[in-house]
């Protein structure tokens, strides 16, 4: 997925906990998307930034959900007091103009 | 809701055949892109189209940008079973906000 890095992997958390999920875009590119996807299903819009900007977050659950995407370092998805609905896989997309990429997703387990 | 409908929402075709997907939105774009997603990984860019009337190959995939701009199709030529996967189109609304339409499953009988 042309340089899109997501980490970690897979994250186990137990209800109440914070999931941080990571995501570093490819160079040069300074626009990221976040999405859910439960599964078999589709991909669900999060959010939408630009380093130091949220430029849509018409997708994000309004309590306990948060996204950042600093001038350094990647962009975090933060969860906080993760509940068993949580669980799913969350992707990032990195951008151009023209083109979006994706990375290899968390798969966050909430037991 | 969703800007982008897509079909079928699934396949299941016999190893060797040709298989057509498509998009149609009531919007017009200026970009139509195709991912493939195999199961537990990211979606993966296939094919991009800027151009309307635009037709693009890559390796047995051949997508086109319709006139209209409304709408793309997808083509796989000989179907193999590494095809198995959901394939979904996606576009830039206004504000670049990327959109993406439900997905098709594609299923490979061997």
């Amino acid at each position: 997925n042309a340089g899109v890095m997501q980490n970690p992997r897979h994250l186990v958390r137990r209800r109440g906990q914070e999931a941080r999920l990571r995501c570093s875009p490819m160079k040069g590119h300074s626009h990221v998307y976040w999405y859910r996807q439960l599964p078999e299903e589709g991909l669900k819009f999060m959010v939408y930034l630009q380093k130091e900007n949220i430029i849509d977050e018409s997708g994000m659950p309004k309590e306990r959900f948060s996204a950042e995407f600093p001038k350094e370092g990647p962009s975090i998805l933060r969860i906080q007091q993760v509940v068993r609905g949580d669980s799913a896989a969350y992707f990032c997309a990195s951008c151009s103009k023209t083109e979006a990429f994706f990375g290899q997703g968390t798969r966050l387990t909430v037991v | 809701g969703q800007q982008l409908n897509q079909s079928p929402q699934s396949m299941f075709i016999q190893e060797g055949e040709d298989v057509s997907m498509n998009c149609t939105s009531s919007s017009i774009f200026n970009t139509w892109l195709w991912y493939k997603q195999d199961p537990g990984e990211g979606p993966v860019l296939l094919i991009a189209l800027y151009k309307a009337g635009e037709l693009t190959s890559n390796g047995r995939l051949t997508a086109q940008f319709g006139i209209t701009r409304k709408d793309s199709f997808l083509n796989i030529s000989a179907s193999i079973p590494s095809d198995v996967g959901i394939y979904f189109c996606a576009d830039f609304l206004y504000g670049n906000k990327l959109v993406f339409g439900a997905g098709t499953i594609l299923r490979v009988k061997s």
